[in-house]
Parts: C-alpha cells; structure tokens; sequence
C-alpha cells in the first residue's frame, strides 16, 4: 500500500512569489492535514480537510491556503513569500476516525525562500 | 491553547542503558495523545496512540503510558538504531484532527 506522497521534495523560491505544495494521500484516506515544521517552533497546525471541506484551521495568517480535490488529493498554497516561510510542510492522512485514530506522514516538501 | 511541552530537549544514552521521555500536556478535550518519531530528512512515523489515563502501549522496546497530564515513553535498553527524535502530539479535534505538537526530544544511543 502506497504511503503518503507530497511532491516537490524541494523548491526554492524568492520573497513575494506564490508557491502550490501537493498531497496525494493514501488510498482511502479522506483527512488530509497540513503541518509547517521549523527548527525553532517545530510542528504547527495549519489546516485539515475532510471531503473537499476545511474541518480546522491552526493560526495562521490568510496567505496560507489550501483545497481538497475529490479523489482527497490536497494542495497548499502560500502567497507573497516571506523569508520566514522557509520550512518543512508535511501532509499526514487519516483513516476515519472510527476505524483508527492515526495520522501517517509524507515525506514533506523542503521550500527555501530566498 | 492547547500547549505541549516535552523534556528533556536532547538525551544521550549509552547503548543498553534505559530511560524516559516526558510529554506534559494541556489540552481543552484530549481527544488522542500520539508518540512519532521522525529521523532526518523524513516525515513523523507513527508509534502510538493513547486515550485514558492508565492506558499503556508496548512496541518492541517502547512502552508509552499516559496520566491526566503527562505521557512518558519508556525506552528499555536502547540501541543505536533508535537514536531518532521522538514527538508527542495531543489531539483536540471533536471528531476531526487538530494536533498540537511538542518540540521533541532528540535521542542519541551511543554503541
């Protein structure tokens, strides 16, 4: 069974550009989340999606977005890059939460703002 | 807001000699408390998930355990292949997921 796959690995972007981050997650899955991993305040929440629907948001600001196609497949989107968004952004899936209460993770895509 | 709070931030072992990592959480609604560990360059891998307090879990060298407001992660004679960075998230999703992380605690196992 395929696991989570987020594509780019890697990007490398310059201040105020725009950049689109995917996530195919595994196969009957239909939570997909979205988390930013940085050295100095680790995993944080940024949203979660449930049937093409945001279910949750974490606490950041609007430049940051995402969608959920209906094969589950997610995007990501950042707007008007800032230095501080370099980061890991990984995507976990999730069974329905009746069957087992997991998130399993991709591998995260690397984005260097320069 | 939810808060995770993990210690030590880093810990060297000796090979065989075991110990703890603690996870101190307040959460409004625990709905699931999760052990990862993540090695570099890649995504958190799933260990555990707890609910109740007194509940435990067992893999191979790792025992989890959880009260009211702390959750340890016991390693028993540890080798060099679980040096990693291990996470502890609480969940406070009604029926969804929304978890609030720790910082870690990066592991070492000295041969």
């Amino acid at each position: 069974k395929a696991g989570v796959t987020q594509t780019p690995r890697y990007l490398i972007k310059t201040r105020g550009q725009q950049v689109t981050l995917s996530c195919s997650p595994i196969s009957g899955h239909r939570s997909v989340s979205w988390y930013q991993q940085t050295p100095g305040q680790g995993l944080q929440f940024l949203f979660e999606y449930f049937s093409e629907t945001q279910r949750n948001k974490g606490n950041f600001p609007g430049r940051f977005s995402g969608r959920q196609f209906s094969n589950s497949r997610s995007e990501m989107n950042v707007s008007t890059l800032e230095l501080g968004d370099s980061a890991l952004y990984l995507c976990a899936s999730s069974p329905p939460l009746e069957k087992k209460n997991i998130q399993y993770f991709g591998a995260g895509t690397r984005l260097s703002v320069l | 807001e939810d808060q995770v709070t993990q210690s030590p931030e880093a810990l060297r072992l000796q090979e065989g000699e075991s110990s703890s990592l603690n996870c101190s959480y307040t959460v409004s609604g625990l709905r699931g408390l999760f052990w990862y560990r993540q090695d570099p360059g890649k995504g958190p891998e799933f260990l555990f998930t707890l609910y109740s307090a007194g509940e435990e879990k067992e893999k191979e060298r790792l025992k989890a355990t959880l009260t009211k407001k702390e959750s340890f992660l016991h390693i028993t004679a540890p080798k060099p292949e679980d040096s990693a960075t291990y996470l502890c998230a609480a969940n406070s999703g009604a029926g969804s997921y929304q978890l609030t992380f720790g910082k870690g605690t990066k592991l070492s196992v000295i041969p």
